[in-house]
This record gives structure tokens, C-alpha cells and sequence, in this order.
């Protein structure tokens, strides 16, 4: 199994609501990535977990709060978001050293 | 400057013709490279791993040039389901995979 699922495909909220963001795979890959991307840019990292640990958190507002219940999932909890924050959400992971990288098909979120 | 910079495209191709995309990173400290490709409103599939030795995948050859810090990919006869995005990725490893995208080249093939 070389997939890496996430849920749901498009989330539409309001600027006072909480929602999460689940991204789960099964390949044993200890490396969990989320990214944010916008139109015609290319991804952009937000948080990195190793081994189920917090490694990076590139300057992400804390409106977004990551969480790694255990080494297949991976949680992107949001409240409170901004107009802005509109843009198609990424999982990743990774085998650890090789670079290579596996997405998920991404949530696609719109913040009104 | 980017630490890994690409062809600003976009670039427009009949079908059948063959088309380079051009890439070159700025930290020597890389280890790994690859090409990706993303299609419209769609999570980015790796095509190809890149080495120095030269790969090759059907119509597509990738090369990388260590010295010269530059990574080439290269389509020959396109076709209309080649039009995407072509995302140059460099890896290099600190505390995690470090995972830097160039900004992207837009591909599209023409009838």
C-alpha cells in the first residue's frame, strides 16, 4: 500500500468554527509533512513530524495545531482561520533519508 | 535568492515536439533530487528520481550535474496528457528530509 489518504476532500467554514484536517498511511514511514499551497505556487511547508514528534513548525500561526496520535496518522486541528488560510491542504510522509516523498490528495478548505 | 530556482514558463509545445525544463539549487549540501508533476488541483506525483549518472523513463531523461548545482529534465514527443506542472524537489538532510520545491515550470502540449 503506497497511499497516503486524507479526509475530507473540501471543507468550506466559517472564521469562528474548529474542524480537523486527518491524513493516514500505512507504508511504516515515520516521516509526517503538512503543507499548505496556494494557486500557481508550489507547496509550502508548515510542520514536520519524526517518529511521531514535532520536529518543525515553520512559523505557522497557532491557529493550526498539528497532532500525531501515532505513527500512521496525522491531525491538522483548525480554529479561528482567516479568509486567507484558503488553500489546498497536503500530507505527506516519508521514509526517512531518502527525500522521496508520498502526498495525499490533499483538502481543498475555503474559509468565508 | 531561492534555493532552487526553475524556468519561469510557461511553456507552450505542439504535440510531438520535445521540450527541456532547466533547475539549479544553491546548497551543495544536497543529497537527493527529484522531478515531480502536478496537474490542476491535484497533489504533486513524483515522476522521476534524478541521478548523476543519467536515468531514464520512456519518453523522459533526467540528468543532474553535481558540479554544476543543475538538474535538466527532458520530454520527448509530448503529448497532450504531459501538460502540468514540473516541480523540481532537492532533499538534503538536517534534523528531518529537508524537502525544497523550485516554484514550478507550467507545461502545456497543444493539439
Amino acid at each position: 500500500d503506497t497511499e497516503v489518504t486524507q479526509t475530507p476532500k473540501h471543507l468550506v467554514m466559517g472564521m469562528t468554527n474548529k474542524k480537523s484536517l486527518k491524513c493516514e498511511q500505512h507504508m511504516g514511514h515515520r516521516a509526517m509533512y503538512w503543507y499548505k499551497q496556494k494557486a500557481k505556487k508550489p507547496p509550502e511547508l508548515m510542520f514536520v513530524y519524526s517518529y511521531e514528534k514535532l520536529s518543525i513548525n515553520e512559523s505557522v500561526p497557532s491557529r493550526f495545531s498539528p497532532e500525531c496520535p501515532n505513527s500512521s496518522l496525522l491531525n491538522l486541528h483548525l480554529h479561528a482561520l482567516q479568509p486567507e488560510d484558503s488553500a489546498l491542504y497536503l500530507c505527506a510522509s516519508s521514509q526517512s533519508g531518502t527525500g522521496r516523498q508520498y502526498f495525499g490528495p490533499g483538502t481543498r478548505l475555503t474559509v468565508l | 535568492r531561492k534555493e532552487v530556482e526553475q524556468d519561469p514558463g510557461p511553456f507552450n509545445v505542439p504535440e510531438g515536439a520535445t521540450v527541456a525544463f532547466n533547475c539549479t539549487y544553491s546548497n551543495s549540501a544536497s543529497q537527493s533530487f527529484f522531478w515531480y508533476r502536478q496537474d490542476c488541483r491535484k497533489e504533486p506525483k513524483l515522476l522521476m528520481s534524478v541521478y548523476s549518472s543519467g536515468n531514464e523513463d520512456g519518453r523522459f531523461t533526467a540528468q543532474l550535474n553535481r558540479a554544476s548545482q543543475y538538474i535538466s529534465l527532458l520530454i520527448r514527443d509530448s503529448k497532450l496528457s504531459d501538460s502540468a506542472t514540473y516541480l523540481c524537489v532537492v532533499n538534503r538532510k538536517t534534523s528531518y528530509d529537508k524537502v525544497i520545491f523550485g516554484p514550478g515550470t507550467s507545461l502545456s502540449v497543444i493539439p
